[in-house]
């Protein structure tokens, strides 16, 4: 069965510091990854999505099929990065697409 | 700007009660998706539909739980009877799936805030 990991339910680095939000996914084929951020008192909206290869906010992800792996990384942390940051994963399997999200990470920026 | 919406946004109820949670999805998204959000659980996908007719409803406990699409700009989750642990916050999200260009991403809705009591 598809799924989609994300080990740390919360994350707090310091301002500058580097980030590395990790997002581990099951399944067989060729998925579709993205990456989600809620702000406070704001919707979710798409951060990242793995097939356009781009920076966002300075956030890259690469994905790593050999480890199956989405990690969210940012060289350098702000303040305004605090938030919620979902995984997910969207799959072609048995007739029908499948769309899963981790549990989230929530990411706190210290001063 | 075309945004997804959600009615109501807050909403607290007895436990016993009907709730129905409405959402526009965006003009021209051929998707609507139900998601339901807790501390514990994170996001959970309820249902989903694809041109109105549902395709996945798993994630869905049937007994209490419904969804419909009456028409292209309205879809509903209602769950009767509610109990307390239906607290959460229920997003609607849509997309267009499929096509030339496609990348499954899902537009947001501001989801309704649910207290049953």
């Amino acid at each position: 069965a598809q799924r989609v990991t994300q080990p740390e339910k919360l994350l707090s680095v310091f301002k500058g510091a580097p980030v590395e939000l990790k997002c581990n996914y099951s399944y067989s084929g060729s998925p579709e990854l993205f990456w989600y951020v809620q702000y406070s008192r704001q919707r979710l909206q798409l951060l990242l999505r793995h097939i356009s290869r781009e920076s966002i906010k300075g956030f890259t992800a690469d994905l790593n099929k050999g480890e199956t792996s989405f990690h969210l990384k940012k060289p350098f942390a702000q303040e305004e990065d605090s938030a919620m940051y979902y995984c997910a994963l969207t799959a072609f399997a048995s007739g029908t697409y499948k769309y899963i999200f981790g549990t989230g990470t929530r990411l706190k920026v210290l001063a | 700007d075309a945004r997804v919406t959600q009615t109501p946004r807050d909403k607290v109820t007895e436990m016993g009660q009907e709730v129905t949670m409405r959402c526009q999805p965006i003009l021209g998204h051929n998707t609507v998706f139900w998601y339901r959000q807790t501390m514990k659980q994170g996001l959970e996908l309820l249902a989903y539909f694809r041109n109105r007719a549902p395709l996945d409803d798993s994630g869905m406990p049937k007994d209490r739980f419904s969804a419909e699409m009456p028409d292209a700009t309205l879809a509903t989750l209602k769950i009767q009877p509610s109990e307390p642990r239906d607290s959460a916050v229920y997003f609607c999200a849509s997309g267009l799936a499929g096509g030339v260009g496609s990348y499954n991403e899902q537009f947001f809705g501001p989801g309704t805030r649910l207290t049953v009591l």
